[in-house]
């Protein structure tokens, strides 16, 4: 049973229009949420994350927006860049620093 | 910049071999995570310790898997026998979790099972 997903496995966006990429979860004691970001043959870096008590943590380029409601959460990145194409993972954690991660969304950022 | 460091990077081997896959985390950190990445699961937690000790290895197969961390700076993952199905690209990860740092990964092994 998949906690956290990412439901589209792919994403192709224009250089310097806006990348969303989204992530569903179930579990409603998740009170903290990350993205990685990660390039073929790399391990994943962390990018930027969320505690359960804010709606939205903004970092440069890349804000991410929490709605506990619809347990859903996103990730923004404007304007996006060529060098942002990677795969991309949501995790989300109970406190436990036991990250539970989604499948990844592959982003291709298109010049 | 610290590193999680894994050896070796690419593994090729036939099925029935035992392979083992090493970790050296970053240098303080207490939290040590071992993962595989496949195609349908994304990134999967095989298992991981706690000052060396291990505190769940409920994702890992428990008949041909085994993990351990005999000092704080090596962690390892075993499969013996190796199967095809094992063929994945496995990570480790390394953290300090009263810091609020994230998990930092290494660049991972990459495990093909002919």
């Amino acid at each position: 049973d998949q906690q956290v997903k990412q439901n589209s496995p792919s994403l192709s966006v224009q250089e310097g229009r806006i990348s969303i990429l989204n992530c569903d979860y179930t579990n409603s004691m998740f009170d903290y949420f990350l993205w990685y970001k990660k390039y073929p043959a790399e391990g994943p870096t962390f990018l930027i994350s969320i505690s359960s008590i804010k709606d939205k943590n903004e970092d440069g380029r890349f804000t991410v927006f929490l709605n506990k409601s619809a347990k859903h959460l996103s990730l923004h990145i404007v304007p996006s860049q060529p060098g942002d194409s990677a795969v991309y993972f949501c995790a989300a954690t109970s406190g436990t620093y036991k990250y539970i991660f989604g499948t990844g969304t592959r982003l291709k950022v298109l010049a | 910049d610290a590193r999680v460091t894994q050896t070796p990077r690419h593994k090729v081997t036939e099925m029935g071999q035992e392979v083992t896959m090493r970790c050296q985390p970053i240098l303080g950190h207490n939290t040590v995570f071992w993962y595989r990445q496949t195609m349908m699961q994304g990134l999967e937690l095989l298992a991981y310790f706690r000052n060396r000790a291990p505190l769940d290895d409920s994702g890992m197969p428990k008949d041909r898997f085994s993990a351990e961390m005999p000092d704080a700076t090596l962690a390892t993952l075993k499969i013996q026998p190796s199967e095809p199905r094992d063929s994945a690209v496995y990570f480790c990860a390394s953290g300090f979790p009263y810091s609020n740092q994230p998990q930092h990964f290494g660049d991972g092994t990459r495990l093909s099972i002919l």
